[in-house]
C-alpha cells in the first residue's frame, strides 16, 4: 500500500518560531509537493521538488523554504512563523512520468499563536 | 492557460440521486485527469482517473466522462449516499516536458439522508 507520512497531525507554534514539517514517502517517487489548504481557496502549491536537492517555487512560496536531501523525504520550513500561516499543510508525491497521480499524506494542521 | 475551473463550489443531493461535478481546462497538453475525494481532517485520496483518449471510465458508482473537443470532464456519482459527503477535487497533469499538476478549487458535496 502506498504511503505518504507527515510527521505531525497537529502542531501549535508561537509567532516568530522556526517550524519544520516533515514528509516521508515509501514509493520511490521522484516528485514531492507541499500544498496549503484553506477554506474556499482549494489546494495551493507552495513548493515542488522533482529530484533530490531540486526544487521549484509554487504559487505561494513567500515565507517558506524546503529541503530535499534524500529522495524519500521532503521538508517544509517556516522561517519565522506568522499567524497568517495557520493552515492545513498537505504533502504529496508522484512518479515523474506516465501520468503518475499524486498520493497525499494525512495533513498537518498548524496553528500559529 | 494552466487553470482548471471546477463547478459547482457546493452541491446538495438527496440520497439515491446523481451528483455531477464539472471541470474545464485550457491546456490541450494535459495528459491525465484524476479526481480526489477528501473527508474533513484527512488528506485527499485518489478516487478515479482518466486519460484523454478515453471518453468514459467507470469504477463502481463513480464515472468520469471526458469531452476532449470541449476540454471538459466531469465526475458522476450514481446512487449518492450520505457517506459520499466530502470535498471533491479534479486535477490535470502535464507529465511530459515541464511537469505540472493543477487542481481545481474543489466541490463540497453533501448527500442528505
Amino acid at each position: 500500500d502506498v504511503k505518504v507520512t507527515q510527521s505531525s497531525r497537529y502542531l501549535v507554534k508561537r509567532t516568530g518560531e522556526k517550524v519544520f514539517l516533515e514528509c516521508v514517502q515509501d514509493m520511490d517517487h521522484e516528485n514531492m509537493f507541499w500544498y496549503r489548504q484553506d477554506p474556499g481557496l482549494g489546494l495551493r502549491l507552495i513548493y515542488f521538488s522533482y529530484d533530490v536537492k531540486m526544487k521549484e517555487k509554487g504559487d505561494i512560496p513567500e515565507g517558506y523554504s524546503v529541503s530535499r536531501e534524500k529522495k524519500e523525504r521532503f521538508s517544509l520550513i517556516l522561517e519565522s512563523a506568522s499567524t497568517n500561516q495557520t493552515s492545513m499543510y498537505l504533502c504529496a508525491s508522484s512518479r515523474y512520468s506516465g501520468g503518475g497521480t499524486a498520493f497525499f499524506g494525512q495533513g498537518t494542521r498548524l496553528t500559529v499563536v | 492557460q494552466q487553470q482548471v475551473k471546477q463547478s459547482p463550489q457546493s452541491l446538495i443531493v438527496q440520497k439515491g440521486g446523481i451528483s455531477i461535478i464539472n471541470c474545464a481546462y485550457e491546456n490541450t497538453a494535459f495528459d491525465y485527469f484524476p479526481w480526489y475525494q477528501q473527508f474533513p481532517g484527512k488528506g485527499p485520496a485518489l478516487l478515479i482517473a482518466i486519460r484523454p483518449d478515453v471518453s468514459e471510465k467507470k469504477e463502481g458508482r463513480f464515472t468520469i466522462s471526458f469531452n476532449k473537443s470541449a476540454k471538459q470532464f466531469s465526475l458522476h456519482i450514481m446512487d449518492s449516499q450520505p457517506g459520499d459527503s466530502a470535498t471533491y477535487f479534479c486535477a490535470a497533469i502535464l507529465s511530459s516536458g515541464t511537469y505540472k499538476y493543477i487542481f481545481g478549487t474543489g466541490t463540497r458535496l453533501k448527500v442528505l439522508a
